[in-house]
């Protein structure tokens, strides 16, 4: 099946650790997209990539560490510098040409305590 | 990228047809209107897209009119299943510019 894929469901981490959310697809898509989602509130842009090894900031960019050596795969930091960094975080991805029909993983919740 | 206004919240019964209008008043000629829908802990889902006039598929219809400066989602007979966050955004679909969501339309539909 095609489609995009985030691991894991739930994490739970201590304050201050570094902690990397996965994002695989296997749609042949060039961008991919990370985003943070707060109960109640819309989904903010964390960063993007278009292509292989080039990606941009996003709103709320600050506290977050992205790479993206292969176009299969997108994963997101979240680094001890990230003040509130409990959250649902949603990854994302869309064709060259259609940027906006884009198809999203099921999330993963991270709890730091 | 252009600024989307829509209500907060709606609310419908079942086998009601519910229409969310989008505003959008700097939409730009590459600009076109999509909408996605979100149910609680799970990503948004693509549900419809276009650039004028009116749009249908097998969930929803589209409407937008000649100006392009507004939109409106219609869906047919809701059942509790709709129960959702939709999402209306403008963007143009070949720039590869990030999409931005806003808050989107709580929709509560009830029996």
């Amino acid at each position: 099946d095609g489609g995009i894929t985030q691991s894991p469901k739930y994490l739970f981490r201590k304050e201050g650790q570094n902690v990397t959310l996965s994002c695989e697809q296997n749609l042949n898509h060039d961008a991919m997209y990370w985003y943070r989602q707060d109960p109640g509130q819309g989904l903010r842009l964390i960063y993007y990539s278009q292509i292989v090894n080039d990606f941009q900031k996003g709103d709320i960019a600050e506290g977050y560490s992205v790479s993206r050596e292969k176009k299969e795969s997108f994963p997101l930091t979240v680094t001890s510098a990230q003040k509130n960094p409990t959250a649902f975080y949603l990854c994302a991805s869309s064709p060259r040409g259609f940027y906006t029909e884009a198809f999203f993983g099921q999330g993963t919740r991270l709890t730091v305590v | 990228l252009a600024k989307t206004t829509q209500p907060i919240s709606m609310d419908s019964y079942e086998g009601q047809e519910v229409n969310i209008t989008c505003s959008h008043n700097n939409i730009a000629t590459n600009d076109y209107i999509t909408w996605y829908q979100q149910f609680p802990s799970q990503g948004p889902r693509f549900i419809i897209q276009g650039y004028k006039t009116k749009v249908t598929n097998e969930v929803a219809s589209l409407f937008i009119p000649a100006d392009r400066k507004s939109s409106t989602l219609s869906l047919p007979r809701v059942s509790l299943s709709d129960t959702a966050v939709y999402y209306c955004l403008v963007g143009d679909a070949q720039a590869g510019t990030a999409l931005i969501f806003g808050k989107g339309t709580t929709l509560s539909v009830s029996s």
